[in-house]
């Protein structure tokens, strides 16, 4: 079954400092990668999503993903981070033939200070 | 163009009760995909329709049900609520059938709260 892992629930970075959220996946078969945001009170936004033509992925707000089958990972970074990114990220594969089902990891809190 | 709309956006019910979400997607979406939403359990996926048919379901009791209408508008309803339906229950839409051609476009969730 495919699965999701987003290491470290919580993390902390001042303005200006690079952003680093890691997710790694379990998939049998090439997967599908996406990772979206959820900022207090509202729904989730898609960052961006990896579909196979290009391992290093960018979305939007200046952020990009890559992925790396040799390591099952697809890591979500921004070089430099802004007030306003502070949000919950979360990282998600999509379900082998399960049309628009999401498998969705637990999500990490990035809280950015001045 | 509008994004998907769910009403209302806080719902407060009593357990044994029973409830209906209601989500207007996107325009021109036949896609509609509903999650649940909580603190302890994360982002679950709850089912799917695409024209007015269900294609996929998630590991949910069947007091959680749901239909889509031609207009492509759907609802979900949960019956006998417990306490722990508690949630922020997500409508998304999208335009096909698949995630990594169609992407997700998720409306701000229905915020129920069972006492």
């Amino acid at each position: 079954a495919q699965s999701v892992t987003q290491l470290g629930s919580h993390v902390s970075v001042s303005e200006g400092a690079l952003v680093l959220l890691r997710c790694n996946y379990s998939s049998s078969v090439p997967p599908y990668l996406f990772w979206y945001v959820q900022y207090p009170n509202q729904g989730l936004q898609l960052l961006l999503k990896y579909t196979s033509a290009a391992t290093l992925v960018k979305g939007i707000n200046g952020f990009e993903a890559e992925f790396k089958k040799s390591e099952t990972s697809f890591h979500l970074t921004k070089p430099s981070a802004h007030m306003s990114d502070a949000a919950e990220y979360f990282c998600a594969v999509s379900d082998i033939g399960g049309y628009n089902k999401l498998i969705f990891g637990a999500g990490t809190r990035l809280a950015v200070h001045p | 163009k509008a994004g998907v709309t769910q009403t209302p956006r806080y719902l407060i019910k009593t357990r044994g009760q029973q409830v209906t979400l209601s989500c207007s997607p996107i325009s021109g979406h036949r896609s509609v995909s509903w999650y649940q939403q909580t603190p302890g359990q994360g982002l679950q996926f709850l089912f799917e329709y695409f024209s007015e048919t269900q294609r996929n379901k998630g590991n949910f009791p069947g007091r959680f049900s749901g239909r889509q209408f031609s207009n492509s508008r759907s609802e979900m309803n949960v019956s006998t609520l417990e306490l722990g339906d508690s949630a922020l229950y997500l409508c998304a839409s999208a335009t096909t059938g698949l995630a990594y051609n169609s992407p997700l476009h998720f409306g701000n969730g229905t915020r129920l709260t069972v006492t």
